[in-house]
This record gives C-alpha cells, structure tokens and sequence, in this order.
C-alpha cells in the first residue's frame, strides 16, 4: 500500500503565527484530502485538494483559514493560518485512488497552540 | 447533512467474547470503510464494502453491509487484547470520493 509521509510530525506554536504542513505520497495519486482529529474525537473533513486548483472546501472550514495547494499528484501542504488555541489538534492528509481503494493516511501533524 | 452514528462509544470486553458494533448512516451509500486507530497512530484501513449483503473477514474480526438499512456491523470474534483501539466506519458519498466518518468506537479489551 501507499506511503503517506507528514512533516512536521509536530509543533508547539505561539497564537497568531501561521504553519504549514506537508503531505508526500510515494506514488501518483488521484485524490488527496486534509483532515482534522481534536483529542479523543472523529476526523472531519476540511478540504479535498485539487491538483492544479484552488481546494474545495467543506462547510466550516474556509480558504483563508486553511489555505492548501497541490501542486502535482504527488504533494500537498495545509496551512493553518493566524492560529488560536482552538485550532489545536492533530491534522491528517490520506490519499484516495477511487471508491473501490481505501484511502489510505498519513500519520498525522499534532499541532498545540499556546 | 450524512450523518454517521456508531455504537457503542466505547467497548469494554473480556478476551475470548464476542461482541459486535454498529455503524449506522443517514443516506444513500454502497460504499463503506472500516479503520482502525491505535494511540497516537494513525488510521489503518481494516475492510471495504462496496456492495448490498458485502461480507469481509480477516482474522478475528469480520464486516458487513446493509445498504438498505443503512447499517454496517464490525463483529468481533473470541477477541484479544491486540484488538484493543478505536475503530471508525466511514462513509463515502458522491462522486468526489469524500469520507464522512463515524463518531468511533473505543474497544478495550481486558485480560
């Protein structure tokens, strides 16, 4: 199966500043998504990232907020922007090849602001 | 808004019982996934139903899907402690392959 590699694997970061985070796929990949996961909680999607287009977001979540770029079928990076206390939380992005594949998941950016 | 329900929250069961959790979803899908999470882990894909009456095993643990009933069930087993984890369906609609997840079950298995 596909490997998802994440970086940072975490950060400790001072309330409005900003961090990016990035997603690799070991091979091409038709769909990539970001996740959020708060403690103890299921993942809610934020965006699925478009290769070569602005995202698309899900509801709650908003472009200037979480700014994502995919630049070719391989990579994507989420940025949190302007962070607070409550965009503490574990961030994940998974790699979708169709309905009939399993996405499969990085493992995941801990994020704590202070 | 899918909505996507398991139950139970949270699992405690003795090694070498059976028990079975269910994922319940609000829409119409034929396309369900079942994760496992381990602490601090990430999520590691378990089984795909892609279809009405879909069955798949592996090991201890086996699902199915009921897509008129909008139901899928995860039955364990004579479960093991190794079993331990959180386990999360998820359900993918529309053509954009996206994934609405369920609210997770916390198995903890005891000696």
């Amino acid at each position: 199966s596909a490997v998802i590699s994440q970086k940072p694997s975490r950060d400790i970061c001072q309330r409005g500043t900003s961090l990016t985070i990035q997603c690799q796929v070991d091979s091409q990949v038709t769909m990539m998504f970001w996740y959020r996961q708060q403690p103890g909680q299921s993942l809610t999607l934020i965006a699925t990232a478009n290769q070569g287009s602005e995202a698309t977001y899900e509801s709650g979540f908003v472009i200037d907020k979480f700014p994502i770029s995919r630049p070719n079928l391989t990579f994507s990076t989420l940025t949190v922007s302007n962070m607070s206390p409550e965009d503490s939380s574990i961030y994940l992005c998974s790699g979708g090849w169709g309905p009939g594949q399993p996405q499969h998941f990085g493992d995941g950016t801990r994020l704590s602001i202070l | 808004e899918l909505k996507v329900e398991q139950n139970p929250l949270f699992l405690s069961m003795q090694e070498g019982k059976n028990y079975t959790i269910y994922c319940n979803y609000s829409t119409t899908s034929d396309r369900l996934y079942w994760y496992r999470q381990d602490p601090g882990k990430s999520l590691e894909s378990l089984f795909v139903l892609l279809s009405n009456g879909a069955v798949k095993q592996e090991g201890r643990l086996m699902a199915s899907l009921d897509t008129k009933a909008r139901l899928s069930t995860l039955h364990i087993t004579a479960a093991v402690h190794d079993l331990s984890a959180t386990y999360f369906c998820a359900v993918m609609t529309g053509t954009a392959s996206k994934l609405t997840f369920g609210t997770g079950t916390r198995l903890q298995v005891t000696l």
